[in-house]
């Protein structure tokens, strides 16, 4: 299995443009997570999907934000327009049973934005 | 609301010396506690988790926390540390809700190891 995927690694792009960040779950499992991590902030969960309904967006800071789940396999943060203080790492994560049948949680590698 | 407290912003021990790295949750419930690891410029591995039972549990890298209901504690431990294990830790509750769980997660502790 690939593990989690995030797409791009990196970005850099300047205020005001639209930044979109994907990610592809793990097959078969049924929640996705968005997070970020600053320095400042630490790790805040943004968003939670389970089977790709949205179950909890408190943590979305701003409209500027919007997350989608069309399907099993995929979800997309956006941030529109971008600003400086969205520079951070988002990590995508998804829920499925590890060993022993415990459900654990798998990151994905994270994708480091940088707003100029 | 859960939160998760890492007394320790950052901690500094030799090689083959035993480390312990703090955690401290407040939860209304029995809590699912996990501790995840993270190099610099990766995601987050998980090290191990407590779920219920033994309230000592080992985990990869030769790492074991030990679940202190009474001091609503889950630290972390290894007896002898390796240059390898220099990276930062986060301690984590998980709530269930809505048929998945969330997890809450502390502020990390930075582990930094002289050769």
């Amino acid at each position: 299995d690939a593990g989690v995927i995030q797409s791009p690694r990196h970005e850099v792009t300047e205020m005001g443009q639209e930044v979109t960040l994907r990610c592809k779950p793990i097959s078969g499992h049924n929640s996705l997570f968005w997070y970020r991590q600053t320095m400042m902030r630490g790790l805040e969960l943004l968003i939670y999907f389970n089977n790709n309904v949205p179950i909890d967006d408190s943590g979305m800071p701003e409209d500027r934000f919007s997350a989608k789940m069309p399907n099993a396999s995929f979800s997309t943060l956006k941030i529109q327009p971008s600003e400086p203080r969205d520079s951070a790492v988002y990590f995508c994560a998804s829920i499925g049973r590890g060993l022993a049948g415990v459900y654990e949680q798998y990151f994905g590698p994270g994708t480091r934005l940088t707003v100029t | 609301a859960q939160s998760v407290t890492q007394p320790d912003i950052h901690i500094t021990v030799s090689e083959g010396a035993s480390l312990e790295l703090r955690c401290n949750y407040s939860y209304g419930a029995t809590p699912y506690l996990f501790w995840y690891v993270q190099s610099p410029g990766q995601g987050l591995q998980l090290l191990l988790k407590y779920f219920s039972g033994d309230t000592l549990v080992q985990g990869i890298k030769g790492f074991e926390a030990e679940f202190k209901r009474s001091q609503s504690s889950f630290n972390l431990r290894k007896p002898s540390v390796h240059w390898s294990d220099a990276a930062e830790y986060f301690c984590a509750v998980g709530v269930l809700r809505a048929g998945s769980y969330q997890l809450t997660f502390g502020k990390g502790t930075k582990l930094s190891v002289i050769p």
